[in-house]
């Protein structure tokens, strides 16, 4: 079974330039949330999507937008790029929410894709 | 607000015990989970603690005090494979998001 995949491994853009990065879930996940990891800081949530909504938010400014395709699917948008938004871009899957609660008594598991490294110059 | 506290850097010799702490201040509280993250690599589930007490898991350990909003991730057997970064994260509304911490840089020294 594949795991989280996400692209590009690598992007290199200048400031005020556009990036796009894309996360495909793992089969039968429907949650999708996004974290940003900078050099030796801890992860910090971004955005998480469920059954093609935005479920919640971090605080992040709204430059930093995505989306949920029907297939589960993910993109994370950030406009106007900036020299501190070069990090490590973690999407992560889990299965899915029904009514706020998780369908999965317990934790609820996220599995990371290996990331998208994200520098702006 | 909401918080997570871990030391950041912690070292031992293969075979050692070791400790991680966690203490958190978070608005909710449904469960202190711990992920492992080796250099470049991806963070992966170690173990999760929703009710007060000890979770073992082979080598890992992981306990959970509700009531002093603190838990700890036991490392026992150290092997080199182990250095590696440690985060604890708290679930604060039930829901998918998770509130990662700093992260605990472990390095296993022979």
């Amino acid at each position: 079974e594949a795991g989280v995949t996400q692209s590009p491994t690598h992007l290199i853009k200048t400031r005020g330039q556009q990036a796009t990065l894309r996360c495909s879930p793992i089969s039968g996940h429907t949650s999708v949330y996004w974290y940003q990891q900078a050099l030796g800081l801890g992860l910090q949530f971004l955005l998480w999507y469920d059954e093609g909504e935005e479920r919640n938010r971090g605080n992040f400014p709204p430059r930093f937008s995505g989306r949920q395709f029907p297939n589960y699917s993910s993109e994370l948008n950030v406009n106007a790029l900036e020299l501190e938004d070069s990090a490590l871009y973690l999407c992560a899957s889990s299965l899915g929410q029904d009514g706020g609660l998780p369908l999965y008594s317990g934790a609820n598991v996220l599995t990371f894709g290996a990331g998208s490294r994200l520098t702006v110059l | 607000g909401q918080s997570l506290e871990q030391p950041s850097e912690v070292t031992a010799v293969e075979g050692a015990i070791v400790q991680i702490n966690c203490t958190y201040q978070t608005s909710g509280f449904y469960g202190l989970s711990w992920y492992q993250q080796h250099d470049g690599g991806a963070p992966t589930f170690l173990s999760y603690n929703a009710l007060d007490g000890l979770e073992e898991t082979g080598r890992f350990s992981s306990f959970l005090s509700r009531s002093d909003s603190y838990g700890y991730l036991l490392l026992q057997e150290l092997q080199m494979k182990d250095s590696a970064s440690y985060f604890c994260a708290v679930n604060p509304s039930n829901t998918g998001k998770l509130i990662f911490g700093q992260g605990t840089t472990l390095q296993v020294k022979p």
